[in-house]
């Protein structure tokens, strides 16, 4: 069985750039949730993706966007990236719609830096 | 919006001791989650409690959650090296949001 595994492992931007970050999530799982996490915090909900759809979505502006892809992969796309973008971006992965009760597998995460 | 606050931020203490570490919170969460993360790593999580005073042991671990359903805590018995790591709690806020702490960061010296 493959765990969740997220790409690339570290990035760094300059302010007003686009970054795209990818996650694929464990072999059976249909629902992806993403997570900010700054350095010394605990991570902050972005969105969650069931079955390509976004399923619930947090306290993030617009330019925090994303994918779910039919073979539950997915994708977050920061726009006009600004310096407090700057954290460790991690995924996780879940069976069975995303209830915020069930086990959550994490990825390793990306490490953005934005200069 | 809800808030997770977890003592201490930071403990240092010798392989062999016990700690205590808390979650706690003004709101009521349906269930509660405990997370440990190491450095380079994705959280991984440690056990989730749903029932007001319920406990559950995982080894050396004992987490409790209070009857009011608003606090946490997790107790480590006889520490070891390998314990060291983040610790982490986190609510569930609605169906598909968790709400989290800052962490408890641990480190136990031989």
């Amino acid at each position: 069985e493959t765990g969740v595994t997220q790409s690339p492992t570290h990035l760094i931007k300059t302010r007003g750039q686009q970054v795209t970050l990818r996650c694929s999530s464990q072999s059976g799982h249909n629902t992806v949730s993403w997570y900010q996490q700054a350095l010394g915090q605990g991570p902050q909900f972005i969105f969650q993706y069931y079955r390509e759809e976004e399923n619930g979505r947090g306290n993030f502006p617009p330019r925090f966007s994303g994918l779910q892809f039919p073979n539950y992969s997915s994708e977050l796309n920061v726009n006009a990236l600004e310096l407090d973008d700057s954290a460790l971006y991690l995924c996780a992965s879940s069976l069975s719609g995303g209830r915020a009760s069930d086990t959550q597998y994490f990825g390793p995460g990306t490490r953005l830096t934005v200069l | 919006t809800q808030l997770l606050e977890q003592s201490p931020q930071f403990l240092s203490i010798q392989e062999g001791e016990n700690l205590t570490v808390y979650c706690n919170s003004s709101s009521v969460f349906s269930s509660l989650q405990w997370y440990r993360q190491e450095p380079g790593e994705g959280p991984v999580l440690l056990v989730t409690v749903v029932t007001g005073g319920e406990v559950k042991k995982l080894k050396r671990l004992t987490f409790q959650f209070g009857d009011a359903r608003k606090d946490s805590s997790l107790h480590i018995t006889a520490a070891q090296t390998g314990d060291t790591g983040l610790y982490l709690c986190a609510g569930a806020e609605s169906n598909y949001q968790l709400i989290w702490g800052a962490g408890t960061k641990l480190i136990i010296k031989p």
